[in-house]
């Protein structure tokens, strides 16, 4: 059963503290997606990836995220430093991308960051 | 730039009512159109996936149409059970990088 996985599930950090989560896409999927979700903001893209390569991280705060996939099997968001306003359940997605519009993308259960 | 919109943003119904879910978007030129559930404290799970060239996708109890040149697409779920109570996201795909727009979801729940 394939499934894309994500750790840690859940993190709690001190402000200023660096907040690295891991993400494993589902084999062959060469599109890979990190999402946050917020009450209030609802899911907001922050960076994704085809055949590994950073196609638009413009969602990102670029002076306290990074987004990075070393190869085809992890992708990474690190925060650095960690501020309680980055308190947010973050997804990473997988999708098999081809031709216009790509297929069905498939979420991980997420990772729950709570900053104090 | 591309908006989706669900309304409303909440549900309640009784157990065994047939029901509609809404969703719009302001710019027609999509990709495709994804429905998913999202269960309290869980990640996405994917129900139905439309393609741009298509006009609707049935799995089981659940039927979703797109009307692209209006800019709508409705999830049916037929004879609704407790079961189905989560937050049902829409999101359209406008790039050909598979790049979603989500709405904020309708959070329905199903009365027994």
């Amino acid at each position: 059963d394939a499934r894309v996985t994500q750790t840690p599930r859940h993190k709690v950090t001190e402000m200023g503290q660096e907040v690295t989560m891991r993400c494993q896409p589902i084999l062959g999927h060469n599109t890979v997606f990190w999402y946050r979700q917020t009450m209030m903001q609802g899911l907001e893209l922050l960076a994704y990836f085809r055949n590994r390569a950073p196609l638009d991280d413009s969602g990102m705060p670029k002076d306290r995220f990074s987004a990075e996939m070393p190869d085809a099997t992890l992708a990474t968001l690190k925060i650095q430093p960690s501020e309680p306003r980055d308190s947010a359940v973050y997804f990473c997605a997988s999708v098999r991308g081809y031709g216009l519009g790509g297929g069905e993308q498939f979420f991980g259960p997420g990772t729950r960051l709570t900053v104090l | 730039k591309q908006e989706v919109t669900q309304i409303p943003a909440a549900l309640s119904v009784p157990e065994g009512e047939n029901l509609v879910l809404n969703c719009s978007f302001t710019d027609s030129a999509i990709y495709n159109l994804q429905w998913f559930r999202q269960d309290p404290g869980k990640g996405l799970t994917s129900l139905l996936l439309i393609q741009s060239s298509q006009r609707e996708q049935t799995s089981g109890r659940l039927n979703a149409s797109l009307d692209k040149s209006s800019g709508r697409s409705t999830l049916y779920i037929a004879a609704s059970q407790p079961g189905d109570s989560a937050t049902y996201l829409c999101a359209v795909s406008t790039g050909a990088n598979s790049k979603l727009t989500f709405g904020k979801g309708i959070t329905l729940s199903v009365r027994p």
